[in-house]
């Protein structure tokens, strides 16, 4: 079983609908929790980083962790074409290795 | 503030070839790490640098390598490079536990 699941896409929405992305770990030790974007040929961008489980919300973006359940999410509202991109969810322990543990990522096309 | 840089953009070796690849943190970060994102395969961890000593590596045979200097930049060396080396190299620094900023990368092509 891989450390972090994410379903690959790819995802196609019309503008303005609710994106919901989705990941499950199997490392009960993972304790930080981050979503990435990467958009083609750039580095992955941080846009969410949370530590506790509940939600965490920035602008049209949340972020949901379920330590109980080993389900992370992102919700992006009113979705705009420049949210065209691959996101990534990332997981991390603290203490020793210091290594962010990577989702293959879900492609997200939104369509004007 | 500069963000993480890496050079060079893309680099085309033969097989069998050294590679070396560059990257430099964001002023006052003292961690850098290396991944690897291969198609289909998503990002690997490769290694991680604090200090200027290797502190983690990832599944990957000795012949990656790499080191930090003291002005915490480091460096990416791969050797006797194969095909399936061919990928996108990231580098990505951070101070505290706070998420990773990665740079551009650099596409590495082994033919």
């Amino acid at each position: 079983q891989k450390e972090v699941e994410q379903d690959p896409g790819p995802l196609s929405v019309p503008e303005g609908a609710i994106v919901s992305l989705n990941c499950t770990y199997s490392n009960s030790a993972f304790q930080y929790f981050m979503w990435y974007r990467q958009y083609s040929r750039k580095g992955p961008e941080l846009l969410m980083y949370t530590y506790s489980s509940g939600n965490k919300e920035d602008g049209r973006f949340t972020a949901q962790v379920d330590k109980s359940s080993k389900y992370i999410s992102l919700f992006i509202r009113d979705s705009q074409p420049s949210d065209s991109a691959t996101y990534l969810c990332a997981t991390l322990t603290q203490g020793g290795s210091e290594k962010l543990v990577f989702g293959k990522g879900t492609k997200l096309t939104v369509n004007p | 503030e500069a963000g993480v840089t890496q050079s060079p953009t893309h680099l085309i070796k033969t097989r069998g070839q050294q590679a070396t690849l560059r990257c430099s943190p964001i002023s006052g970060h003292t961690s850098v790490y290396w991944y690897q994102q291969a198609l289909g395969l998503g990002l690997q961890f490769l290694l991680w640098y604090d200090e200027g000593e290797e502190r983690n590596r990832g599944n990957f045979p000795p012949r990656f390598s790499g080191r930090q200097f003291p002005n915490y930049s480091s460096e990416l060396n791969v050797n006797a490079l194969e095909l399936e080396d061919s990928a996108l190299y990231l580098c990505a620094s951070s101070l505290y536990i706070s998420g990773y900023t990665f740079g551009s990368g650099t596409r590495l092509t082994v033919v």
